[in-house]
């Protein structure tokens, strides 16, 4: 089964500007949920989607959002990009949103400039 | 104080020793425990998931969870140097409205050949 995909791998952006990463999970897998990892900060979680709706959010600003499609699959858009946005995203998707382990992608490692 | 303390190490060992890897916790509602295995440019894969307190083995790999202590750890016996890569310990409550992931920071491992 192939696992969690995640596009592009590589992202390199200026600041003021949008950008949208692509997520398609383990297939059967409802749950996707979004996490962005940095050295000072390590994994902290963006949110979740489940059946297309948006069930959690972390303490991230406005810029920050997503959405997940009747597939599963899902996108995340960060608007107005600063140098301090760059970071690997992680996507993780579960079967279940409960009682369920999260799966990650290999991420979009995003450098803004 | 953060919600999960993790020390980042780096670690480095001899091949076939013993590791120990731990991390503390101060949420009492943390329910579910993970550990997950990080190479580098790739995403964390899940190594061991466990449900409240105990130990569950897997091969070389066991995770022990004491809640009364809020401690849990990941021993790895007989370490390879494929074993080498950043540890991140991961907890979530049992809240289904809530279910993220808590992250340490992790713990970078290397092991000698």
């Amino acid at each position: 089964k192939a696992g969690v995909t995640q596009t592009p791998r590589y992202l390199i952006k200026t600041r003021g500007q949008q950008v949208t990463l692509s997520c398609s999970p383990i297939s059967g897998h409802r749950s996707v949920s979004w996490y962005q990892q940095t050295p000072g900060q390590g994994l902290q979680f963006l949110f979740e989607y489940f059946s297309e709706t948006q069930r959690n959010k972390g303490n991230f600003p406005g810029r920050f959002s997503g959405r997940q499609f009747s597939n599963s699959r899902s996108e995340m858009n960060v608007s107005t990009l600063e140098l301090g946005d760059s970071a690997l995203y992680l996507c993780a998707s579960s079967l279940e949103r409960k009682s369920s382990p999260l799966h990650f992608g290999n991420g979009t490692r995003l450098t803004v400039t | 104080q953060k919600e999960v303390e993790q020390d980042p190490g780096p670690l480095s060992v001899p091949e076939g020793a013993i590791v120990s890897l731990n991390c503390t916790y101060s949420n009492s509602a943390f329910q579910y425990f993970m550990w997950y295995r990080q190479y580098s440019r790739k995403g964390p894969e899940l190594l061991m998931y466990t449900y409240s307190s105990g130990n569950k083995e897997d091969g070389r790999f066991t995770a022990q969870v004491d809640k009364s202590s809020k401690y849990i750890s990941l021993f790895i016996r007989d370490s390879q140097p494929s074993d080498s890569a950043t540890y991140l310990c991961a907890m979530s409550d049992s809240g289904g409205s809530n279910y993220k992931l808590t992250f340490g920071k992790g713990t970078l491992l290397t092991v000698n050949p």
